[in-house]
């Protein structure tokens, strides 16, 4: 079946140890998301890739980078994670820009931060 | 900008019937977006309206009405598994055109 796969599902980091989340399709959508989700509250979009097209959010940190070297796959780098990062972390696709109304979750990565 | 107002918490009984509005303030957008998410899990696409009126999927149904700014998602036979928290989205028609969140419903459905 085609979808959307991250890893790990959860991750353990200690304070100021960098981390990287993983995220890979297999539906060859053109667009993908970072987003980060707190507890009751609304996905929070971080950046996105058009193809190799990068866009970040005015309001995401610094401390966020991501990478996106194939079709297939995207990374979520934090550099310096701070208790605060504590969130989970979907990654997202949708076919295209126009049809962003329409996007594929995947299960999600929950970071925690000691 | 962009602005979505749901209200934070509904409940309901087994096999009732139950509205989840969604009202907004926003320059312009292309369609309005339903997104269901249980708790622990991902978001999961329900249905989009790009044009006013009812979409009907199964028990589930979305309303828009731009000339109200006002949409809603309609439940019908309600399930104990249709406990979860449901999220209306837009996606202005300014900028990169990503997706803006409401806040987010939780529906608590008791036997």
């Amino acid at each position: 079946d085609a979808m959307v796969i991250q890893n790990p599902r959860y991750q353990v980091t200690q304070f100021g140890k960098p981390v990287t989340l993983s995220c890979s399709q297999t539906l060859n959508h053109n667009v993908m998301y970072w987003y980060q989700q707190k507890s009751s509250q609304a996905p929070k979009l971080l950046f996105h890739y058009y193809d190799k097209d990068f866009n970040n959010e005015a309001d995401t940190p610094d401390n966020f980078q991501s990478r996106r070297p194939n079709t297939s796959f995207c990374f979520l780098d934090i550099r310096s994670p701070g208790l605060g990062d504590a969130a989970m972390y979907l990654c997202a696709t949708s076919r295209d820009r126009d049809r962003a109304e329409v996007q594929f979750f995947g299960p999600g990565t929950r970071l925690t931060v000691l | 900008g962009q602005s979505l107002e749901q209200p934070s918490e509904v409940t309901a009984v087994e096999g009732a019937i139950v509205q989840i509005n969604c009202t907004y303030q926003t320059s312009g957008f292309y369609g309005l977006s339903w997104y269901q998410q249980h708790d622990g899990g991902a978001p999961t696409f329900l249905s989009y309206n790009a044009l006013d009126g009812l979409e009907e999927t199964g028990r589930f149904s979305s309303f828009l009405s731009r000339s109200d700014s006002y949409g809603y998602l309609l439940l019908q036979e309600l399930q104990m598994k249709d406990s979860a928290s449901y999220f209306c989205a837009v996606r202005p028609n300014s900028g990169y055109s990503t997706l803006t969140f409401g806040k987010g419903t939780m529906l608590l459905v008791s036997p």
